[in-house]
């Protein structure tokens, strides 16, 4: 079993619609999560930065948490073509900036 | 703003050459990461540096050395390319213990061995 299990996609949704991206993991250790966007033949971005459980919102987006099902959301309202990427989800067991484990990654095209 | 670059956006290179990939950060971070990206396997860990001529080896270390002589910059040196080096190599720096850390990345090297 991956570290970091992600659905690579790719996901097509209509201009306007709510889209629900996200990650399973198995090591119970990890506090610190991330989401990364990539733009094609871009490196990754940094969206989102969570601790521990919870709900994180940023304008259209809201980074979901849930440590006892080992799962998490990135939810993005009103997308837009714009929104179009591929987002990587990313966790650590520590606040040191290092030992990061990434998902593969999910591409997302959202349709005009 | 942090700023992360690399040397070159696009490299075509013979099998067997000698390739240097390098990356340079200006906000002091003590880490650097060297990954690379390939479709259907996401980002994986070739090495790290945590301060000046330290290295550690990532998850897939073979067929790659690196150097660090000075805190801003980090290169990748592949001594002897090979056809399945061809890929993505992203470089990341990040810094250690000032509150929400995280890694922040390069525009990414594309790689093409032939």
């Amino acid at each position: 079993q991956k570290e970091v299990e992600q659905d690579p996609g790719p996901l097509s949704v209509p201009e306007g619609a709510i889209v629900s991206l996200n990650c399973t993991y198995s090591n119970s250790a990890f506090q610190y999560f991330m989401w990364y966007r990539q733009y094609s033949r871009k490196g990754p971005e940094l969206l989102m930065y969570t601790y521990s459980s919870g709900n994180k919102e940023d304008g259209r987006f809201t980074a979901q948490v849930d440590k006892s099902s080992k799962y998490i959301s990135l939810f993005i309202r009103d997308s837009q073509p714009s929104d179009s990427a591929t987002y990587l989800c990313a966790m650590s067991g520590d606040n040191y900036g290092q030992n990061f484990v990434f998902g593969p990654g999910t591409r997302l095209s959202v349709l005009p | 703003d942090v700023k992360v670059t690399q040397s070159s956006r696009y490299l075509v290179k013979r099998t067997g050459e000698k390739v240097f990939l390098e990356c340079v950060q200006d906000m002091d971070h003590e880490n650097m990461f060297w990954y690379r990206q390939d479709p259907g396997l996401g980002l994986r860990l070739i090495y790290f540096s945590y301060d000046v001529k330290m290295k550690e080896k990532g998850d897939i270390p073979e067929g790659y050395s690196v150097s660090r002589e000075k805190k801003e910059r980090f290169s990748l040196i592949l001594e002897s390319a090979s056809t399945n080096q061809t890929s993505m190599y992203l470089c990341a720096s990040s810094s250690t213990g000032t509150g929400q850390e995280t890694q922040y990345f390069g525009p990414g090297t594309r790689l093409l061995v032939l």
